[in-house]
């Protein structure tokens, strides 16, 4: 079956711009989370949605940074006026449900460069 | 500071040899540790996971050591392939108290296994 799946695979951008990521989950996973993987930061969590419930937003750097997920399925991570610091790859995952200990599935990742 | 220190930064192992990673951690509330590894241009995919109710957990040639006392963890790649050449990254999560199955990941290894 299909796995995650991210889009665009590659975006560059000029400073100040908003940018839009992409991720289409598992079909059926209800968990979703966004991860960060940079040279400097390593892999490091974002947010996390699980269900209808209150995302988690814990691990957004900054104001600039949401998410949404839409119908349960599809998410978006948006980024305003971005930052050379945003340049990084952004990873998506899900599982069958985030309240317990389910396999992360990851998507091959955005690669973004903030020019 | 929820933190996962990781070492080796990289390892270079002969093919048939033995690869050894290790990770230490300070929060007590983890009780989930998955390793991952990573090839380039791909999302990160779960290798083999452990609770810490156990102190070793073995699958094929990949084994984690649990060392509870300790809060350290340690991948072990037994006979070692060129196609195991890879970053490896590991991680911890708690989900006590109602927490989010988040991924909080070690600084990543890669390791070289040269033919």
């Amino acid at each position: 079956g299909a796995g995650v799946s991210q889009s665009p695979s590659n975006k560059v951008t000029e400073k100040g711009k908003d940018v839009e990521l992409r991720c289409d989950p598992i079909s059926g996973h209800t968990a979703l989370y966004w991860y960060r993987q940079s040279l400097g930061q390593g892999l490091e969590f974002l947010i996390y949605f699980q269900g209808n419930s209150a995302p988690d937003k814990s691990g957004l750097p900054s104001d600039r940074f949401s998410a949404e997920r839409t119908g349960g399925s599809v998410s978006t991570l948006t980024i305003q006026r971005t930052q050379q610091e945003d340049s990084a790859v952004y990873l998506c995952a899900s599982s069958r449900e985030g309240n317990s200990y389910n396999e992360q599935f990851f998507g091959p990742g955005t690669r973004l460069t903030v020019l | 500071q929820q933190q996962v220190k990781q070492s080796p930064q990289s390892l270079i192992v002969q093919k048939g040899g033995i690869s050894i990673i290790n990770c230490a951690y300070e929060n007590t509330a983890f009780d989930y540790f998955p390793w991952y590894q990573q090839f380039p241009g791909k999302g990160p995919a779960l290798l083999i996971a452990i609770r810490p109710d156990v102190s070793e957990k073995k699958e094929g040639r990949f084994t984690i050591s649990f060392n509870k006392s300790a809060k350290q963890f340690s991948l072990h790649i037994m006979d070692s392939q060129p196609g195991d050449s890879a970053t490896y990254f590991c991680a911890a999560s708690g989900m006590r108290g109602g927490a989010t199955n988040k991924l909080i990941f070690g600084t990543g290894t890669l390791l070289a296994v040269q033919p």
